[in-house]
């Protein structure tokens, strides 16, 4: 079965450092990948999506990168702020018309002053 | 600007009472919607979504089912809740690919 993969450990780093978080998946093609954050609480929030033949997204401080080979996205928090304190979420879609996604766990991130 | 629209925040219920959520989004026409379901520290489950009026596919056999009575209304129904239908409920629509989902605000379900 399709099993979406992210750092079940939450990470806690410096202000001001770059941190990277992982999405690996095993079963599944998809055409597209998404990153969210979502805050306690709260729906999850849009951030960033790439495609299947896009290698690498920037959106301000964020880098998204997708290797289809290795089945893994990298997200980069670049300068981080304790307000990016959250939890990230990836995840994958095929090219059809539901636009269904499916979501992996998520890695909470902590950023400390 | 579109909006979604989605209550109760929150709602304690007794197993075996019925169930009743709604979601709604303006300021688009034929959305796809969906609902979804986060069990505390896990990841989001994909129970219905819905490309149009009517339309309806399940993704999980459960004691839940959907309805879509009007082009941008959403609703996640119980005929009898059990204790593993506690949650927190999220709906969210999407329109093109290019944008992501928008997630309504959530609806805390505690079922005791």
């Amino acid at each position: 079965s399709q099993k979406i993969e992210q750092n079940s450990e939450a990470l806690n780093i410096q202000e001001g450092k770059t941190d990277t978080l992982t999405c690996n998946y095993t079963n599944y093609s998809p055409a597209y990948l998404e990153w969210y954050r979502q805050d306690p609480g709260r729906g999850p929030v849009f951030l960033l999506l790439i495609r299947e033949n896009e290698k690498e997204k920037r959106k301000e401080r964020l880098k998204v990168t997708f290797d289809t080979t290795l089945k893994q996205s990298l997200f980069h928090i670049t300068a981080s702020q304790p307000a990016d304190s959250a939890t990230y979420l990836c995840a994958l879609g095929r090219m059809d018309s539901s636009y269904k996604l499916i979501f992996g766990s998520g890695t909470r991130l902590l950023v400390r002053p | 600007s579109q909006t979604i629209h989605q209550w109760p925040a929150t709602l304690v219920q007794p197993v075996g009472s019925p169930l009743s959520l709604e979601c709604t989004v303006e300021g688009t026409s034929n959305p796809n919607l969906y609902w979804y379901r986060q069990a505390a520290g896990r990841g989001l489950q994909l129970l219905f979504y819905s490309v149009g009026i009517g339309q309806i596919s399940s993704e999980v056999p459960q004691n839940l089912s959907a309805s879509r009575p009007q082009d941008r209304q959403f609703i996640l129904s119980s005929k009898k809740l059990l204790l593993s239908d506690s949650g927190f409920y999220l709906c969210a629509w999407s329109r093109e690919r290019n944008y992501g989902y928008t997630f309504g605000s959530g609806t805390r379900l505690t079922v005791v």
